[in-house]
């Protein structure tokens, strides 16, 4: 089975920055995914890596690790319009699927003034 | 403008009785998707197409039926709702990387 852990909440001051991270355990790794969900809102795509490394996308940055199964989201000057909730996903693909995607359950993030 | 909708938004059902939770796309998506968020456990897949004609059970199919006979629709089916599939859905579609949502429908089967 799968199993994609991501710690349940996390505290931080507006302008500061916070490191989300996401462990997974899995095979058929295909790519890893971040997504923002405001409460009552639909989630909403930030970022996807495949191969090991960062990806920056303005005040959001997403790293990768596939060998240690390790990604994690950085969030630069923090704004309060940024808490929310930030789901980590995982994509595999196996003999009988492909396409599958599994989340974490979320890291609720709350920023404070 | 580009958008992922589903249709009704909430439902309230009783036990047994069949539904069909609608949902349309506009962006000439591939693929498709089926979800259920509950408290505490996150997202969790039910469904997934590929294409027209093609679908796939994703990790909590059991209870639900999909069809995908035009690309732009993908509606799902309880043939029998019963209370622990009172959730929030969403649908989903997405080209290459990009996966866009519908606004959700909550359920309460009763």
């Amino acid at each position: 089975g799968q199993n994609i852990d991501q710690p349940t909440e996390m505290t931080a001051t507006e302008g500061a920055i916070v490191q989300i991270n996401c462990t997974y355990q899995t095979s058929g790794f295909n790519g890893l995914f971040w997504y923002q969900q405001h409460a009552g809102e639909a989630p909403t795509f930030l970022s996807y890596n495949v191969l090991d490394g960062l990806e920056e996308k303005g005040r959001f940055s997403s790293f990768l690790s596939r060998s240690k199964g390790y990604s994690y989201l950085l969030l630069k000057e923090l704004q309060m319009k940024d808490s929310a909730s930030y789901l980590c996903a995982v994509r595999v693909v196996q003999s009988d699927s492909w396409g599958k995607l599994q989340f974490g359950a979320g890291t609720q993030v709350v920023v404070t003034p | 403008e580009a958008q992922v909708t589903q249709n009704p938004r909430y439902l309230i059902t009783v036990t047994g009785k069949k539904l069909t939770v609608t949902c349309s796309q506009n962006m000439n998506h591939e693929y498709m998707s089926w979800y259920r968020q509950d408290p505490g456990l996150g997202l969790r897949q039910i469904y997934y197409s590929m294409n027209v004609e093609v679908t796939d059970k994703g990790d909590v199919p059991e209870g639900y039926k999909v069809s995908r006979k035009e690309k732009r629709n993908f509606p799902l089916i309880l043939e029998s709702p019963s209370p622990n599939q009172t959730s929030l859905y969403f649908c989903a579609s997405s080209r290459e990387e990009t996966q866009y949502f519908g606004p959700g429908t909550r359920l309460l089967v009763l």
